[in-house]
């Protein structure tokens, strides 16, 4: 079964420093996201993107935080200068279509900031 | 979107049926309910979705009552690996499509 894939598994970047993380949704989607999870806390939405433009961001998704998707498959989620309270789980997402149409997750990638 | 209510908790005997309630007592005409789970840190599951109708996949059961104000998610035959937190969401078909997750119940199956 198709399925998101994320990497890497784990990343450790100390404080000010930017970092990637990367994504592969499954092929035939069209809609992408990013979430977030403190240690804890509730998953939190940070952005939706279609037709390569955003169209949707949270108020955690500030001027630090961009999307890209670099070419047909990856999807790239870049914090330009982390602090320690980006530590979390970060997962992607996507879906085929609308909210008729459900959104799959990778299993994450952990971000540690030093 | 409608603000979904679970209790915080829930067990459950290996091999028995898992029936988890929702509250969903604002949901609109449009709004979906879907349901996923998050076994440890792992990244949510989608289990199942519906509208009006119950529905029924290789996962689990939805019923969703007439009024569409609560649904309850049944898993037929509980195992320890579906030990996990279920969330129940609402979402709007039109919508931009970003779940809303609460707390979720820990589901506990034992042995």
């Amino acid at each position: 079964e198709p399925e998101v894939t994320q990497t890497p598994s784990h990343q450790v970047t100390q404080m000010g420093q930017e970092v990637i993380l990367r994504c592969v949704p499954i092929s035939n989607h069209l809609y992408f996201y990013w979430y977030r999870q403190i240690l804890g806390q509730k998953v939190e939405f940070l952005v939706s993107f279609y037709n390569n433009e955003i169209s949707e961001k949270s108020e955690i998704f500030d001027d630090q935080f961009s999307v890209e998707r670099p070419d047909g498959s990856n999807f790239t989620l870049k914090i330009r200068s982390t602090k320690l309270e980006d530590s979390a789980m970060y997962f992607c997402a996507s879906s085929e279509g609308q909210g008729a149409k459900p959104q799959h997750f990778g299993d994450g990638t952990r971000l540690s900031i030093l | 979107d409608a603000k979904t209510t679970q209790p915080p908790s829930m067990d459950c005997a290996e091999g028995r049926a898992a029936n988890l309630p929702c509250n969903h007592s604002t949901i609109s005409g449009n709004e979906y309910v879907y349901w996923y789970r998050q076994i440890h840190s792992q990244g949510p599951q989608y289990i199942i979705h519906g509208l009006k109708n119950n529905e029924t996949n290789e996962m689990a059961s939805l019923i969703i009552t007439e009024d569409r104000k609560s649904s309850t998610l049944i898993l037929p035959h509980a195992t320890l690996r579906d030990t996990a937190v279920y969330y129940c969401i609402t979402l709007w078909g039109g919508s931009n499509y970003k779940l809303t997750f609460g707390k979720g119940t820990l589901l506990t199956v034992n042995p």
